[in-house]
């Protein structure tokens, strides 16, 4: 268990609809990035936040948006959903100040898919 | 997109049998992250490397950082059953943001 709590773990939706995917990061860590994981494009990193601020940007569509809230819980919301959105959505935390680089610790995943 | 190229894309081998997999990069990385994958679960972190040229172990498990800072290899000596996953190498090229570039991963399957 990595501390990392993830809900939805399923999520079975329609094309246009909008679905929102809640992350909670290990306790103390204030750190949260998001991740999708298909199987043609691997873990690809969409955007991190560091206490309640964007801290980088990766390949995230203008459809897909983020927030780090005051008790350091994350939402990743997914709008106008393609088929192509389905994947797996992890989220990972990491203490940042105080951790090694690069040890990011996962959730479990939400498992999206579009219909 | 995809920076890393990792290889093979899978392997199947036999218990007991040694493995290795390596991840390279037309761009340098600061540090190098081996992760693994379980079925149904998010990525765990087996070793992390920090220096050009480190060599470090994990039980059965040894990467290293290339020279060049482009390249990574994992070796898995003796594999059991319960080696069975996803191995990712990932890196990171510095800065305080942390975040990882991750390789397509490398399917692992242990015959017992």
């Amino acid at each position: 268990d990595s501390g990392v709590t993830q809900t939805p773990k399923h999520l079975i939706t329609a094309t246009g609809q909008r679905v929102t995917l809640r992350c909670s990061p290990r306790s103390g860590d204030l750190s949260v990035y998001w991740y999708q994981q298909s199987l043609d494009q691997g873990l690809q990193f969409l955007i991190q936040y560091y206490n309640g601020e964007e801290r980088a940007k990766g390949n995230i569509l203008e459809r897909f948006s983020a927030q780090q809230f005051p008790d350091l819980h994350s939402e990743l919301n997914l709008s106008s959903l393609e088929l192509g959105d389905s994947a797996l959505y992890f989220c990972a935390s990491s203490p940042l100040s105080s951790g090694l680089p690069g040890e990011l610790f996962f959730g479990e995943g939400s498992r999206l898919t579009v219909l | 997109g995809q920076q890393l190229n990792q290889s093979p894309q899978s392997m199947f081998i036999q218990e007991g049998e040694d493995v290795s997999m390596n991840c390279t990069s037309s761009s340098i990385f600061n540090t190098w992250l081996w992760y693994k994958q379980d079925p149904g679960e998010g990525p765990v972190l087996l070793i992390a490397l920090y220096k050009a040229g480190e060599l470090t172990s994990n039980g059965r498990l040894t990467a290293q950082f290339g020279i060049t800072r482009k390249d990574s290899f994992l070796n898995i000596s003796a594999s059991i059953p319960s080696d069975v996953g996803i191995y990712f190498c990932a890196g990171q090229r510095g800065g305080s943001n942390y975040k990882l570039t991750f390789g397509k991963g490398t399917l692992l399957t242990v015959n017992p």
